[in-house]
């Protein structure tokens, strides 16, 4: 069966300093892989998605990068944090083909606390 | 583009009563629609999804669904709930590209919190 991980599950960081966040899915092949932040009351916000390696579409303008050096691993970075990058970061995977009504399966989630 | 809105950001109610959570969407093309469930500091869970045939669409925990194509709704019901299905939920939506795919990106809603008091 398929499982995803993510590290670490919290996080406290001072302004100014570098982030790195990773995500890995175990059990399939080929898989889309997302990144989303969940700021207090703002609900779900795409961050970026990719549909193989190195391929990286970036949703919003902001100051974070992702990158997918492996097939199953995708890794959200930052190389100075804001205050504003505070919140609850969720990686997500759906099937080969990735049609439109494929299920997204979302990992157990990174609470980033910037100070 | 496509847009979610779900239109309580909170509900309270009592245990082993009815509850309706709304959500409308809006969208030029075809969708399919989604709802999960999250725990507290948890990923989130998929409940039920619509994708094609039957506008009632039934899925875990006692929930279901209907799918309204006239009035673009999508709004979950349980006839009776649990304190354990104190949680937020979010609607989501996907589209249907013409002559392409989506790549499974989904559009949530803002979510809704549901409060079960005992």
């Amino acid at each position: 069966s398929q499982t995803i991980h993510q590290w670490p599950a919290t996080l406290v960081q001072p302004v100014g300093s570098p982030l790195s966040l990773e995500c890995t899915v175990e059990g399939t092949s080929n898989p889309n892989l997302y990144w989303y932040r969940q700021a207090a009351g703002r609900g779900l916000q795409l961050l970026f998605y990719s549909v193989g390696i190195g391929q990286i579409s970036s949703e919003v303008p902001q100051n974070l990068s992702a990158s997918r050096p492996q097939d199953r691993q995708f890794i959200l970075s930052s190389k100075k944090l804001l205050l504003s990058d505070s919140g609850f970061y969720l990686c997500a995977w759906s099937g080969l083909a990735g049609g439109p009504y494929n299920e997204q399966f979302f990992g157990p989630g990174t609470r980033l606390t910037v100070l | 583009a496509q847009s979610v809105t779900q239109l309580d950001s909170q509900v309270p109610v009592f245990e082993e009563a009815p509850v309706e959570l709304r959500c409308n969407y809006s969208s030029s093309v075809s969708v399919y629609l989604f709802w999960y469930v999250q725990y507290p500091n948890q990923g989130l869970q998929l409940l039920l999804k619509y994708l094609s045939g039957s506008t009632l669409v039934k899925g875990i925990n006692g929930f279901e669904a209907e799918f309204n194509k006239s009035q673009t709704s999508f709004h979950l019901r349980k006839p009776s709930v649990h304190i354990s299905d104190t949680a937020e939920y979010f609607c989501a939506v996907s589209t249907v590209k013409v002559g392409g795919t989506s790549y499974g990106k989904l559009t949530f809603g803002q979510g809704t919190i549901l409060t079960v008091h005992p």
